[in-house]
């Protein structure tokens, strides 16, 4: 069964790094995901798609300050330079046929 | 500029229907995989229904049978017909364009 795993909360301080992880379940390692953000009130955006092999493609206007990287069935998004507007939730997502699925999210606290 | 505006949400009884729309712009919409994805109150994304570029379709179990989803490409818009709602339907409601675009979302209340 396809199932993205996310911790609920994290929290990093203003103008710091912080590293979320979406782990994708046993025999889908390879899979691609999505990261998305939400912050309060708004719905989601679109932040990239990152691949088994790390290399990951942005939307538009996202900041240099977020990246992706991979290891196995690991899959993180890393955010430096921490903003106060960083505070959000962010899900993670990926897809096969017929298929989607979301994690259940990671709440980010900018302290 | 590329985007999807949603409409169509409202306030219904239980057992009730409601049809929701998703008109896109920018692009064409039969191009893509095309879903819709709902999230309740306080809670998480959870994916709902799929209509593919090849015009295949899916649907999570907790909708089948009661949702169905379709595409007017004369008109590029993404359609949800939800029939028989429940109050656990109540949702915020987004299109989304495969994984990379989404629009503004459409609330859905159901509650006598």
């Amino acid at each position: 069964q396809l199932v993205l795993t996310q911790s609920p909360s994290a929290s990093a301080s203003l103008g710091a790094s912080v590293k979320l992880t979406c782990t994708l379940s046993s025999g889908h390692s390879s899979y691609a995901i999505a990261w998305h953000q939400q912050q309060p009130e708004k719905g989601p955006r679109y932040l990239m798609k990152l691949n088994s092999d790390g290399s990951h493609s942005k939307g538009d206007v996202i900041p240099d300050r977020f990246s992706g990287s991979s290891s196995g069935a690991e899959r993180y998004l890393t955010i430096s330079s921490l903003q106060s507007d960083d505070e959000a939730d962010y899900y993670c997502q990926t897809w096969g046929t017929g298929i989607q699925v979301f994690g259940g999210g990671t709440k980010l606290t900018v302290l | 500029e590329v985007q999807m505006v949603e409409s169509g949400g409202g306030l219904v009884q239980p057992g009730g229907s409601l049809r929701l729309s998703c008109a896109a712009s920018g692009f064409t919409l039969s191009s893509y995989s095309m879903n819709w994805v709902r999230q309740a109150p306080g809670k998480g994304l959870e994916w709902v229904s799929c209509i593919s570029s090849s015009s295949s379709i899916y649907y999570a179990d907790s909708v089948k049978g009661r949702f169905t989803i379709s595409r007017d490409n004369a008109k590029n818009s993404l359609y949800l017909q939800m029939n028989s709602l429940r109050v656990e339907d109540t949702a915020m409601y987004y299109c989304a364009r495969l994984y990379d675009l989404w629009g503004q979302g459409t609330l859905v209340t159901v509650s006598s």
